[in-house]
């Protein structure tokens, strides 16, 4: 079955420490999108990449950095320069408008 | 500036009693409004796009609507199972979906 698997569900990362949640796709869309997910706030783009080699900055990008080496990969790293990295991550691929974006199973960082 | 808002926060229905969620926006450029819904630590499930007032689409006992401010998603006849949040997001950029922060919906047997 295509879909995307993002990796690990669960995540801890102790102070100044950098880490990389992972996500992987098989849909062979072009775009993949990485977004933030905090209690009672709506979800918010960290980085967004339409091709292989590049990739755009979102609404809160800052402490976060992204590759995008190979199609199906798309890895986000939350440096120590993210202040309240504590959130559920979410990463998204999108084929075309008609069928908006499908979205990964999510990690769960926190911060001990 | 963009704004997406869902209403109720939360919503709590008996089996068999239909409701309405709401998601009214402000954006310049709508290119579609999207329904999501998303069951406690998983990510988001697609259900509905949407891109002129006027649309509406089905799925089972669901059904979205749209007019030029605001968009319905309508539950006829509820399941437990139906129990989750519902978000709703418009895209006004090429990249971007803007998303409200959900109402939680809880079905009692």
């Amino acid at each position: 079955d295509g879909g995307i698997t993002q990796s690990p569900k669960y995540l801890f990362r102790k102070e100044g420490q950098n880490v990389t949640l992972s996500c992987e796709q098989n849909l062979n869309h072009d775009a993949m999108y990485w977004y933030r997910q905090d209690p009672g706030q709506g979800l918010r783009l960290i980085y967004y990449s339409q091709i292989v080699n590049d990739f755009q900055k979102g609404d809160i990008a800052e402490g976060y950095s992204v590759s995008r080496e190979k199609k199906e990969s798309f890895p986000l790293t939350v440096t120590s320069a993210q202040k309240n990295p504590t959130a559920f991550y979410l990463c998204a691929s999108r084929l075309d408008r008609v069928y908006g974006y499908t979205f990964g199973s999510g990690t769960r960082l926190t911060v001990v | 500036e963009d704004q997406v808002t869902q209403s109720p926060e939360a919503l709590r229905l008996q089996e068999g009693e239909s409701s309405s969620l709401n998601c009214s926006y402000t954006v310049s450029g709508l290119r579609g409004l999207f329904w999501y819904r998303q069951d406690p630590g998983k990510g988001p499930e697609f259900l509905f796009t949407l891109y002129s007032a006027g649309e509406e689409k089905e799925k089972e006992r669901l059904k979205a609507t749209l007019t030029k401010k605001e968009s319905f998603l309508h539950i006829t006849a509820p399941k437990p199972e139906d129990s989750a949040t519902y978000l709703c997001a418009v895209q006004a950029g090429a990249n971007n979906l803007f998303f409200g922060t959900g109402t939680r919906l809880t079905v009692i047997p």
